[in-house]
């Protein structure tokens, strides 16, 4: 069985405090995305990696892909109370398989 | 519309009732993705539809449910004699073609209660 874990299942943090979500995998990935979800929405997309070692910016977010493509990691710095949402990892073993996603990260900034 | 549009966005059924969901996927995409999501928790993969391929069916948690698609346009999830652990949304994605290095778009989802 092919299972995404991510880390931590819920996180409550202050404005301005840093954080890191952790996802994490037995198999490697062809490609990893992360997607944002709030009440309501579907999840929308923040960013594609597919290359090992690979780190990409958006704004005060920062992703990396593990070397060996079987991990990543989703950084936020200084969070702002608009970053609230749940935050997924999904990922795809092989290309023209399905898109497998983790449970997720709920993640709440108070003001 | 320019997005994916699903129907109905809510849905009360009765339990043992079957119930059918709708997808209508961005024109031109050719892969399509149902999920479920119960409150809180992530997305739970049930079946995928790439082009002319035979689907991926290997996430449907029992015979009770079921998906269609219409060449590359319209796809519907039917659940038979519905449960009340069916309750979720029913989440619609597609994508232009394989997903790797390909935006996947969601729908807003079809909130099911089964009561």
């Amino acid at each position: 069985t092919q299972l995404l874990e991510q880390s931590p299942q819920f996180l409550s943090i202050q404005e301005g405090e840093n954080l890191t979500v952790y996802c994490n995998s037995s198999s490697v990935f062809s490609s990893l995305q992360w997607y944002r979800q709030e009440p309501g929405e579907g999840p929308v997309l923040l960013v594609t990696v597919v290359t090992g070692g690979e780190v990409k910016k958006l704004k005060r977010l920062t992703f990396q892909f593990g070397d060996a493509r079987k991990d990543s990691s989703l950084h936020i710095t200084a969070a702002q109370p608009g970053d609230t949402g749940l935050y997924l990892c999904a990922g795809v073993y092989q290309a023209g398989t399905a898109l497998i996603f983790g449970k997720g990260t709920t993640l709440s900034v108070s003001s | 519309g320019a997005g994916v549009s699903q129907s109905p966005s809510n849905k009360v059924t009765e339990k043992g009732k079957d119930v059918e969901l709708r997808c209508d996927p961005i024109s031109g995409h050719t892969a399509l993705y149902w999920y479920r999501q119960r409150l809180g928790q992530g997305l739970e993969f049930l079946i995928y539809f790439q082009g002319n391929s035979a689907p991926d069916k290997s996430g449907l948690p029992s015979d009770r449910f079921s998906a269609e698609r219409t060449g590359e346009s319209v796809s519907t999830l039917t659940i038979q004699r519905t449960q009340q652990e069916d309750s979720a949304v029913y989440l619609c994605a597609s994508s232009r073609d394989r997903v790797s290095g390909n935006t996947i778009y969601f729908g807003e989802g079809s909130w099911l209660t089964v009561v």
